[in-house]
């Protein structure tokens, strides 16, 4: 196992389209977490999966943004209607129960222009 | 909601200088983590702190975990340029089933 993996590294879009990122965690943690962390700042909370339950969704996400992971193991982050405020570092991580630490993937970049 | 936050923004240092980085909450909390953040990286898990009071040390690095459990420290003895990168407190309550990060410490440290 290499960790957690995130796809694409990096994207640009136009305002307007939607863009859909991907995460794989470490197979045997069942927490997957999304982050989001702008620069100079700390990763910012935006859901939680226990297993392909959504157990946690921050009221910061807009109903722009939605996230599935439908077997328990991968992990779908799809924003519909990008707008530029949608700019920044998406960071996937993963635990086993919330203990220890989370392991964090490097971050899909995404640039809205 | 819950806040954590952390003191200074930015350190600069010459290497062999200590830091030190603090951490604060403004409510209870049951468990804290620090992560170290390398440029152009992403947050690497180096400990976490669950009784109170803990003192944990990773060789020239020693954590606290305050009292009341509602602070937290980071102290790094003899700086190397190694140790550049940003340091994040991450703080989970009882209520919250995630944590929350501060908005992190930016070390610098000069040769």
């Amino acid at each position: 196992d290499t960790g957690v993996s995130q796809n694409p590294r990096h994207k640009i879009t136009k305002r307007g389209q939607n863009v859909t990122f991907r995460c794989d965690p470490i197979s045997e943690h069942n927490r997957l977490y999304w982050y989001r962390q702008t620069l100079g700042q700390g990763p910012e909370f935006l859901t939680y999966f226990q297993n392909e339950a959504q157990l946690e969704k921050s009221r910061l996400l807009s109903d722009r943004f939605s996230a599935e992971r439908p077997k328990g193991s991968f992990s779908t982050l799809e924003i519909q209607r990008t707008e530029q405020g949608d700019s920044a570092m998406y960071l996937c991580a993963s635990s086993f129960d919330g203990e220890d630490g989370y392991t964090f993937g490097s971050g899909t970049r995404l640039t809205v222009v | 909601g819950q806040q954590v936050m952390q003191i200074p923004q930015y350190q600069h240092v010459q290497e062999g200088e200590d830091f030190t980085t603090y951490c604060n909450s403004s409510t209870t909390l049951s468990n804290i983590q620090w992560y170290k953040q390398r440029p152009g990286g992403h947050p690497v898990f180096l400990i976490q702190l669950v009784k109170s009071g803990e003192v944990k040390k990773q060789k020239r690095l020693t954590f606290q975990f305050g009292e009341a459990k509602k602070n937290s420290s980071l102290h790094i003895t003899a700086t190397q340029t190694t140790d550049v990168g940003t340091y994040f407190c991450a703080g989970l309550s009882n209520n919250f089933n995630k944590f929350y990060f501060g908005s992190g410490t930016k070390l610098n440290v000069k040769p």
